[in-house]
């Protein structure tokens, strides 16, 4: 079975300093890996994905994550945090073959400090 | 143009009772999830439905009863309500790949006093 680890459940970073949120995940065959974001109140929107293509993916409001196999990580960064990047943040895994099933992390909960 | 939407936003009701939440998406997905997210935002799937037929269903109480009348609409039945029900649920969509996208709705608070 597929699991997810978001180590730290609280990061807080400086308006314009570097975003990592970091992600380690378990699967006994090569997962599909995802990033959410979900603002106060809302629904989960999708980040980014990672399917095999290219190890380093780009996503939306200017993240990218890096899929590394020896390390078994996803970690998500953002070269400039933006007041606006406050939310709550969830690392994914879905383990292919048919299986639609999302196994989430914990979250990790981003506060930007002006 | 909601993607997925979910009524009601919010549910307050007393234990014991029954509630119905729906879930609607207009994307033209085949497979419809539920999702339980819990005070400590830990989210998990609960059901998950493609073409009306039931494909995931974790260990959930009987309580719960999922009931998809087509591929565009799931909805989530809980009989006699108890306190640890109280969560926010989570409908989502998507095509039946597992490296597709999962899109969701905003969200349904139930509370129960």
């Amino acid at each position: 079975a597929q699991s997810v680890t978001q180590l730290g459940s609280h990061v807080s970073v400086s308006e314009g300093a570097l975003v990592l949120l970091r992600c380690n995940y378990s699967s006994s065959v090569p997962p599909y890996l995802f990033w959410y974001v979900q603002y106060p109140n809302q629904g989960l929107q999708l980040l980014l994905k990672y399917t095999s293509a290219a190890t380093l993916v780009k996503g939306i409001n200017g993240f990218e994550a890096e899929f590394k196999k020896s390390e078994t990580s996803f970690h998500l960064t953002k070269p400039s945090a933006h007041m606006s990047d406050a939310a709550e943040y969830f690392c994914a895994v879905s383990d292919g073959f048919g299986n639609e099933k999302l196994t989430f992390g914990t979250g990790t909960r981003l506060t930007i400090i002006p | 143009d909601t993607a997925v939407s979910q009524t009601p936003k919010y549910l307050v009701t007393q234990m014991g009772n029954d509630k119905s939440i729906k879930c609607e998406q207009n994307l033209g997905h085949d497979t419809m999830y539920w999702y339980k997210q819990d005070s400590k935002k830990f989210l998990k799937i609960m059901f998950s439905y493609n073409n009306k037929e039931l494909i995931i269903n974790e260990t959930v109480p009987n309580r719960f009863s999922p009931k998809s009348p087509d591929k565009a609409h799931l909805n989530l039945h809980i009989n006699s309500l108890e306190l640890g029900d109280s969560a926010v649920y989570f409908c989502a969509s998507s095509y039946r790949t597992s490296n597709n996208e999962q899109f969701f709705g905003p969200g349904t608070r139930l509370t129960v006093l």
